[in-house]
């Protein structure tokens, strides 16, 4: 059965600072792993798709790794700021387009 | 304005009530799921449907109800049968066509129980 993992749950920084959050899941048969950004009390928002041929997506100051054997993502923010300060949300798409989504990790930015 | 819709924002049952939650999609997609969201977790599928007239459980379907009438629409009722309603739930739809594909969410409607 897969499952996704993030790490950490929830993470403060300053601003200015590059950041880096974690997601591991356990079966690397899957089409895609994409990152999706939820403010509080609302829908998710994707922020990249990774295929599972893929290695890697940018998206602004946004970059974001796949490494299917080992089963581990890294979701890379740039020169952090308070408008990032939301949960971020790794999910993985298997067979017959089921996406698993994992716990989230809580960022605060700090201005 | 395209998009996805969920109503109500806030919807309050009180027990032994059955309550539906609307979510309506004006994007053209086949595919349309239903997640449950509580604190400290991630989001766990509900049901889902990739064609009208035809919907399939997901890993915690106990308690809920849909309906696949029309391809823009997918109701989720959720009955007097599940115990601990309490949550936010969220709504996509998808193309699912190809693995580029992603999904699209509503704003979501948050259930209590009083």
């Amino acid at each position: 059965k897969q499952e996704v993992t993030q790490i950490p749950a929830a993470l403060s920084v300053p601003e200015g600072e590059n950041l880096v959050l974690n997601c591991s899941f356990t079966d690397s048969a899957i089409y895609n792993l994409q990152w999706f950004r939820q403010d509080p009390g609302k829908g998710l928002t994707s922020l990249l798709l990774i295929q599972s041929s893929q290695r890697e997506q940018t998206s602004g100051r946004l970059n974001a790794s796949l490494d299917k054997s080992s089963g581990r993502s890294t979701l890379y923010i740039a020169a952090s700021q308070p408008g990032d300060s939301a949960t971020y949300l790794c999910a993985v798409t298997t067979g017959g387009f089921k996406t698993i989504f994992g716990a989230g990790t809580r960022l605060f930015v700090k201005a | 304005d395209g998009g996805i819709t969920q109503s109500p924002k806030y919807l309050f049952r009180k027990e032994g009530q059955n309550v539906t939650l609307s979510c309506e999609q004006n994007l053209n997609h086949d595919a349309m799921y239903w997640y449950r969201q509580d604190p400290g977790q991630g989001l766990r599928l509900i049901y889902y449907s990739q064609i009208v007239n035809d919907f399939q459980k997901g890993d915690i379907a106990e308690g809920y109800s849909v309906s696949r009438e029309k391809k823009e629409s997918f109701p989720l009722t959720v009955t007097s049968a599940q115990k601990n309603p309490t949550a936010f739930y969220l709504c996509a739809s998808g193309s699912q066509r190809t693995s580029t594909d992603t999904q699209y969410f509503g704003p979501g409607t948050r259930l209590t129980v009083l």
